[in-house]
């Protein structure tokens, strides 16, 4: 039982690259979600997805792209990264019907230098 | 706009004493609460969520949370640390439809030995 997995754990880039960071999950969720975790703010909300090509921004959406264009994968993308987003990132998903518990894969740390 | 408060950043206890890790809400509407862990380098866990029914729920690894709707509070509570105990502790409410959770700074919980 995979559960939810994320790919690079840890990744060191240069400021104004792109990275994206992968987030799969195996149980068929509907929901899909992208946190960042920094000391002093608790998790923040980036990007949620409800279904496969749909998303919409949670509430620190800026310098991010997401894709879903299947429902088993949510990647994020920093398109030129900032040393602000140096952070550690959080996938979780959802089931559709329930109460709206979610889970978290194990996290990226990111590096920008 | 739902939100949770955790008043206290961090928590001591001595082990074998009971703990408890306070939350509070603001919410309209009934509430969904959630209580996550968070042990070092690894994503959240979660442990007990409140959706209706008893006041008093039950969770993993031992813990529980009552929730008392005239003080609007979901306090965490175990009745004997233990060391193992010690994490990081994250309160969540359910923001509307949509799945998305909102959660609150943490609270860091350290039992001594």
């Amino acid at each position: 039982d995979a559960g939810i997995t994320q790919s690079p754990r840890y990744k060191i880039t240069e400021t104004g690259r792109q990275v994206t960071l992968m987030c799969h999950q195996t149980w068929s969720h509907s929901y899909m979600f992208w946190y960042r975790q920094d000391l002093g703010h608790g998790l923040r909300l980036i990007y949620y997805s409800a279904a496969a090509d749909i998303t919409d921004k949670g509430e620190v959406p800026d310098g991010y792209v997401v894709s879903r264009s299947k429902t088993e994968n949510f990647p994020l993308t920093l398109e030129s990264a900032t040393r602000s987003q140096t952070s550690v990132y959080f996938c979780a998903s959802s089931a559709d019907r329930g109460h709206g518990t979610q889970y978290f894969g194990p996290g990226t740390r990111l590096l920008v230098l | 706009a739902q939100s949770v408060a955790q008043p206290e950043d961090q928590v001591n206890v001595a082990e074998g004493n009971p703990l408890t890790v306070k939350c509070t809400y603001s919410v309209s509407g009934n509430p969904y609460l959630f209580w996550y862990v968070q042990y070092p380098n690894r994503g959240l866990q979660f442990l007990l969520k409140y959706i209706t029914g008893d006041n008093l729920v039950k969770g993993s690894y031992g813990f529980e949370a009552e929730f008392n709707k005239s003080k609007t509070s979901f306090h965490l509570k175990k009745p004997s640390a233990l060391v193992s105990d010690s994490a990081l502790f994250f309160c969540a409410v359910r923001d509307g439809g949509a799945q998305k959770l909102v959660f609150g700074q943490g609270t860091r919980l350290t039992i001594n030995p």
